[in-house]
């Protein structure tokens, strides 16, 4: 049982560049998210999804986009990369509403 | 707009002794709250949670408190032990779906 993975771990980007980070997770869970971590800030929600198919937005979601075509798997992109979207990205999945997220290693992303 | 606060970023604790990790909020309609426990390098792993029907919840060495009125939660671990040393984060949430985290407590437990 894997549990959350993310690919990739590490990635440098230029500003303008695009890249889509893939989530997936092995625990048939209905629920996948998508938060960015930076100093001081704590955990924030960008996108997030309560099932294969649906996607809707979070507390930062702008700049990015996500998409949800199979239950295990949540993608989030970035279309044109900004220096401020360089963070700490994870990904976390859960049974359904009200019960813990299980979270994934992480990825930072750097964009210069 | 920060919606959960951990005004404490870092505390150290002798092991064998009580850590008290502070968590405040301000949306007085959540009623679910989680913390999480996350090491360098590792994603956050859930560790206890309670919801607003209760005032306390316990698992082994890590009991959190909830004070509604207060719109403060604590998480207590007794007897502190090295392994726990590590990153401490509080969440909340009012449907279960999306979850507000505060900026996280650094624990140090010394040997």
């Amino acid at each position: 049982n894997a549990g959350v993975t993310q690919t990739p771990k590490f990635r440098v980007l230029k500003t303008g560049q695009s890249m889509t980070l893939l989530c997936a997770q092995d625990m048939n869970h209905e629920y996948m998210y998508w938060y960015r971590q930076d100093p001081g800030m704590g955990l924030r929600l960008i996108h997030y999804s309560v099932g294969e198919g649906t996607t809707a937005k979070g507390e930062v979601p702008d700049g990015y986009n996500v998409s949800r075509l199979k239950k295990q798997n949540f993608l989030l992109g970035l279309e044109s990369a900004a220096p401020s979207q360089t963070s700490v990205y994870f990904c976390a999945s859960s049974y359904r509403d009200g019960y813990e997220q299980y979270f994934g290693p992480g990825t930072r992303l750097t964009v210069t | 707009d920060q919606q959960v606060k951990q005004n404490s970023p870092s505390l150290s604790v002798q092991e064998g002794r009580i850590s008290i990790l502070n968590c405040d909020y301000t949306n007085s309609m959540f009623d679910y709250f989680l913390w999480y426990k996350k090491y360098p390098a590792e994603g956050p792993t859930f560790l206890i949670s309670i919801s607003s029907i209760k005032d306390k919840n316990e698992d082994g060495r890590f009991t959190v408190f909830l004070n509604k009125s207060a719109k403060h939660l604590s998480l207590h671990i007794v007897p502190s032990q090295p392994g726990d040393s590590a990153v401490y984060f509080c969440a909340a949430s009012n449907t279960g779906n999306q979850f507000y985290f505060g900026t996280g407590t650094s624990l140090t437990v010394i040997p």
